[in-house]
């Protein structure tokens, strides 16, 4: 139905290692919103995707939004012990105003 | 510019006591949210005011929750009585388009644990 489905769960890496992390639905999503909690934080807004095939940067953080508008990622390069946290995707359908949250993939730093 | 203010960071419970709490959203923001987030999950909408009228409140457990935002600046959220499934982080956020497609600016959260 109307939720998202995000992978993986945990993400283990080394530092200098990249990340990514998937959010699925299996209906068409007008939008996709991506946000980071740090450790005992709040969510903070990364970014919003709207149009099919969008790809935005900020630095070493990459989000996509499939052709399909069914999915989307969020790949980081190189991580950084500052990039430790779980990273949320959000949708919010067209029929009305509800943003519904996936799962979260938490990123662990192996130390 | 000043954030979301919430209080209290933190409350600890006993199950069948009653607890509320404050949210202030950015200034000029129309559309504040509470969200319950249990730990190790996505953040779960409870309830959605626009102004001081309530959009979407279906998740909302009404025998026991209860918000308002009577002003259409700050806002409440009241559980009672608590339950032990109730310990949570108690989210609140706020945003400035009325069409409800921009970014959520969330507050540090009230943590409460209901023992």
């Amino acid at each position: 139905g109307q939720q998202v489905m995000q992978i993986p769960q945990y993400q283990h890496v080394q530092e200098g290692e990249d990340f990514t992390t998937y959010c699925n639905s299996s209906t068409t999503l007008s939008n996709i919103q991506w946000y980071k909690q740090r450790p005992g934080g709040h969510p903070v807004f990364l970014i919003q995707l709207v149009k099919s095939g969008e790809v935005k940067k900020q630095k070493r953080l990459t989000f996509q939004f499939g052709e399909a508008k069914k999915n989307s990622s969020l790949h980081i390069t190189a991580t950084q012990t500052t990039d430790v946290g779980t990273y949320f995707c959000a949708r919010r359908p067209s029929s009305n105003y509800q943003l519904i949250w996936g799962a979260g993939t938490k990123l662990i730093i192996k130390p | 510019e000043a954030g979301v203010a919430q209080s209290p960071r933190y409350k600890i419970i006993e199950k069948r006591q009653s607890v509320a709490f404050w949210c202030n959203p950015i200034s000029g923001h129309a559309t504040l949210y509470w969200y319950q987030q249990i730990l190790g999950q996505g953040p779960k909408l409870l309830i959605q005011f626009q102004n001081n009228g309530v959009v979407d409140d279906s998740q909302l457990p009404k025998d026991r929750f209860s918000a308002e935002r009577l002003k259409g600046v700050d806002s409440t959220l009241k559980i009672q009585p608590a339950k032990l499934e109730d310990s949570a982080v108690y989210l609140c956020a706020s945003s400035l388009e009325r069409e409800n497609t921009g970014e959520l600016f969330f507050g540090e959260g009230s943590r409460l644990t209901v023992l």
